[in-house]
């Protein structure tokens, strides 16, 4: 079975620029999430899909940050425009189903440096 | 709001060695806990979880974790390290249907 996958690996932009990161979900998992984890610290989720809707986007910075998952598949998650405060790595996880009995598998993880 | 304190950033140790990873937690509902490990370079993958039922966990390559509801504490161990245990370790818990991760603790092992 394939894991989460997810790209690029690396990026490396400078403040003010825009970028974009992919996420691919194992497949049949209906739940998506995208955690941010700056060093240092645990990952925090910043959105949560169920198929296509959104359940949970309380810790999204909207003003900078959006996230889409178009036919309840892929995701993307765009920063425009980033700050160096954005520098972590972000996370995509999917789930079978929500809340605690699902079980969360992790890609990679995309290292995100702002300079 | 639940949370998870994960009390040493740092803890090495020698192969072999017996260690523990200490983790408290703070909820006043259901307590679902969780340990995850993070290898370098790598997503995180789930060692082990308490739900409900028994208070000692096992988990994958050897952990085991015990829940303790008098000390609102959930912590991992595990007999005898291998170096390939180096690696940052997160206790996390659940609650309305997401994540709470704690800071994490790099478990150093060397030979």
């Amino acid at each position: 079975e394939a894991g989460v996958a997810q790209s690029p690996r690396y990026k490396i932009i400078e403040k003010r620029q825009s970028v974009a990161f992919w996420c691919n979900p194992i497949s049949g998992h209906a739940t998506l999430y995208w955690y941010q984890q700056i060093l240092g610290q645990g990952p925090k989720l910043l959105i949560q899909f169920q198929n296509n809707g959104v359940v949970d986007d309380s810790q999204l910075p909207k003003d900078r940050f959006s996230a889409e998952r178009l036919k309840g598949v892929d995701s993307t998650l765009k920063i425009q425009p980033a700050k160096l405060e954005d520098s972590a790595v972000y996370l995509c996880a999917s789930s079978l189903q929500t809340g605690a009995f699902g079980e969360q598998y992790f890609g990679p993880g995309t290292r995100l440096t702002v300079t | 709001a639940q949370s998870v304190t994960q009390l040493d950033s740092q803890v090495p140790v020698f192969e072999e060695a017996p260690v523990e990873l200490r983790c408290n937690y703070s909820s006043s509902v259901s307590v679902y806990l969780f340990w995850y490990v993070q290898y370098p370079n790598q997503g995180l993958q789930l060692l082990l979880k308490y739900l409900s039922g028994s208070t000692l966990v096992k988990g994958i390559n050897g952990f085991e974790a015990e829940f303790n509801k008098s000390q609102t504490s959930f912590h991992l161990r595990k007999p005898s390290v291998h170096i390939s245990d180096t690696a940052e370790y997160f206790c996390a818990t659940s609650g309305f249907q997401k994540l709470v991760f704690g800071t994490g603790t790099r478990l150093l092992v060397s030979p």
